[in-house]
């Protein structure tokens, strides 16, 4: 397995676009979380799903923030409109269950200019 | 509230200078503790899960351990491509909301 991969690995945009940020977890795994890292806060979880379903998103601002899983292979988290402080490194991760230890992408960085 | 607490932020240490790596915790109710290896530019790299105090595992010059307020990531002889940020996280029994530390930044010279 190529293991989890996310799209596009670098996202430089204006302040109000909308940015989607793509995700393909390890086939098989049930769970796939979104993080948000930046050195002031570290790693922050936004939302995580189960079997395609969201379980808990509430460390993802609603307003702006929303997450899907339309099938068990793809995951987008999609921000509108997107704003300075939403620059960071947002990671996608994969389990097969929990608690087990996820399996994380590379990462996108995002930059709102 | 739960909470996880690294230390030290930073450790430097020579080559085969053994040392270890703190994690405390407060958790309503833990239903595990992970360690991540980070490097710069990439995302966290699984290196363990425990499940309850008293609990080691062990993965070439790296062992953790778990006791009810803290866990330790000792590195034996460490060598300089042992040099990362470790992280420490914990999934409390409520749901599967995983927090994260700060981590701790380890540099091992050669």
């Amino acid at each position: 397995d190529a293991g989890v991969i996310q799209s596009p690995r670098h996202e430089v945009t204006e302040m109000g676009q909308e940015v989607t940020l793509r995700c393909k977890p390890i086939s098989g795994h049930d769970y796939l979380f979104w993080y948000r890292q930046t050195m002031m806060q570290g790693l922050e979880l936004l939302v995580y799903f189960n079997n395609k379903a969201v379980m808990d998103d509430s460390g993802m601002p609603k307003d702006r923030f929303s997450a899907k899983m339309p099938n068990a292979s793809f995951s987008t988290l999609k921000i509108q409109p997107s704003e300075p402080r939403d620059s960071a490194v947002y990671f996608c991760a994969s389990s097969y269950r929990a608690p087990e230890g996820a399996f994380f992408g590379q990462g996108t960085r995002l930059t709102v200019v | 509230e739960d909470q996880v607490t690294q230390s030290p932020e930073a450790l430097r240490l020579q080559e085969g200078e053994s040392s270890s790596l703190n994690c405390s915790y407060t958790v309503s109710g833990l239903r595990g503790l992970f360690w991540y290896r980070q490097d710069p530019g990439k995302g966290p790299e699984f290196l363990f899960t425990l499940y309850s105090a008293g609990e080691e595992k062990e993965k070439e010059r790296l062992k953790a351990t778990l006791t009810k307020k803290e866990s330790f990531l000792h590195i034996t002889a460490p060598k300089p491509e042992d040099s990362a940020t470790y992280l420490c996280a914990v999934q409390h029994t409520g749901g599967f909301k995983t927090i994260f530390g700060a981590g701790t930044r380890l540099f091992v010279k050669a």
